[in-house]
This record gives structure tokens, C-alpha cells and sequence, in this order.
């Protein structure tokens, strides 16, 4: 049972778009929500990540908005950029330190 | 600045076999990791540790086992090597728990069981 939810599977969007990913989430004992960047053949590294008690985050061209009554959040690349190419994790924490993650995006940008 | 290292980067096993995956941070982190990541299904926790001494079942423990005798070294060992456990696998650790965690990821190591 896959206790954070992510979509879609993979994304192309075009230079210069908005790049969105959603997660959903299940078990509300969760309180930081991550979400992580991984290049091929390498591990994922932190991207950005927001706490359970705020809306909205936003870091250069990345945007969490989160909405906790949904138990719902998504991440959104503006002016995505062919560098972006990447696969992407969202992530749900408990605060025993369990961390689980979401199946991935895998986002390209075309030129 | 080494971070977390894993070794071996790949390996081949025989359906049997056995073998010990190497993790080692330099951080000084309490909480340590091990993932797994298939295509499509993402990256599935199998162990983790929350200091020295101390560790705990995740989403999918079966045929693996954990040790964490120093806070540096969390290995990971298969005993009876499956082909279902051909994956890219990933030793992580992070400084606290909860609100605020940044985990740092190893590099990963391929393993394929024929």
C-alpha cells in the first residue's frame, strides 16, 4: 500500500512552461512534506519542501502549494528549462523519521 | 566532503548468493536509510536506524537484514539472493527527525541477481 500517491508518471513539457506534479498523501501523522530532485545515476538531492501549517512556498522557478485538508500538495517548475530534466520525488515524513516517497516524475523539457 | 558512500557501485549475484552492501556517512547523522528503487514504483524503504544500536522495519524489509554497531556504518545484507531483488539501492541519512529533514542520498548500487 503506497502511502504517498504521485502523478502523472512522466511529463514533457516544452522551454519556458510550467512543469506540475501532484502527490497525495494518506496517513495525516506526516508533518514535512520534501520533495527531491534526482539526475541518471545519481541520488536524489532536496529540491525544496514545506511544513504541514503553510499553503504555498516558493523558491526561484519552485513552488509548493500544499492543502492540507485534501492532504494534498504539488510542485511547480515556472520557465522550466531543458537542465530541469530530471526525475522528480515528493516525499511525506513522519516525525518517527519515516520517510516515504512517492513513485516519481519523470519530467523532460524540450529546447 | 564525502558525505554518504556506498560500495559496492554495481554488483552481479547468483540466485543464492549472498552479500553485504557497504554504507558509511561522515556527517555525523543519528538517522540512516536503506531504498529501493524499481522503475515506476519509486524509491521503497526497506530499513532505517535512528542511532547506533537502534533500527526499524520500513515498507519492505523481507530477505534483507540491517546492523548499526557505530553511528558511521549501516550495512545492509541479503542472505538468500532472489532475482526480485535486482535493483538500484540507496543508503541515505539525515541529521533530525520530522519537520525540516534533509536526507542525503549515497549514490546507489546496482545489483542484478541472475
Amino acid at each position: 500500500q503506497q502511502q504517498v500517491k504521485q502523478s502523472p508518471q512522466s511529463l514533457i513539457v516544452q522551454k519556458g512552461g510550467i512543469s506540475i506534479i501532484n502527490c497525495a498523501y494518506e496517513n495525516t501523522a506526516f508533518d514535512y512534506f520534501p520533495w527531491y530532485q534526482q539526475f541518471p545515476g545519481k541520488g536524489p538531492a532536496l529540491l525544496i519542501a514545506i511544513r504541514p501549517d503553510v499553503s504555498e512556498k516558493k523558491e526561484g522557478r519552485f513552488t509548493i502549494s500544499f492543502n492540507k485538508s485534501a492532504k494534498q500538495f504539488s510542485l511547480h517548475i515556472m520557465d522550466s528549462q531543458p537542465g530541469d530534466s530530471a526525475t522528480y520525488f515528493c516525499a511525506a515524513i513522519k516525525y518517527t523519521n519515516d520517510m516515504r516517497f512517492g513513485a516519481g516524475t519523470r519530467l523532460t523539457v524540450k529546447p | 566532503n564525502a558525505g554518504v558512500t556506498q560500495t559496492p557501485k554495481f554488483r552481479i549475484l547468483k540466485i543464492g548468493q549472498s552479500m553485504t552492501l557497504q554504507c558509511t556517512q561522515d556527517m555525523n547523522h543519528n538517522y540512516m536509510y536503506w531504498y529501493r528503487q524499481d522503475p515506476g514504483m519509486g524509491l521503497k524503504l526497506i530499513y532505517y536506524s535512528v542511532g547506533a544500536g537502534i533500527t526499524d522495519k520500513g515498507e519492505v524489509p523481507n530477505g534483507y537484514n540491517v546492523s548499526r554497531s557505530t553511528t558511521e556504518d549501516f550495512p545492509l545484507r541479503l542472505e538468500l539472493a532472489a532475482p526480485s531483488q535486482t535493483s538500484v539501492y540507496f543508503c541515505a541519512s539525515s541529521p533530525q527527525t520530522g519537520m525540516n529533514t534533509e536526507a542525503f542520498f549515497g549514490q546507489g548500487t546496482r545489483l542484478t541477481v541472475v
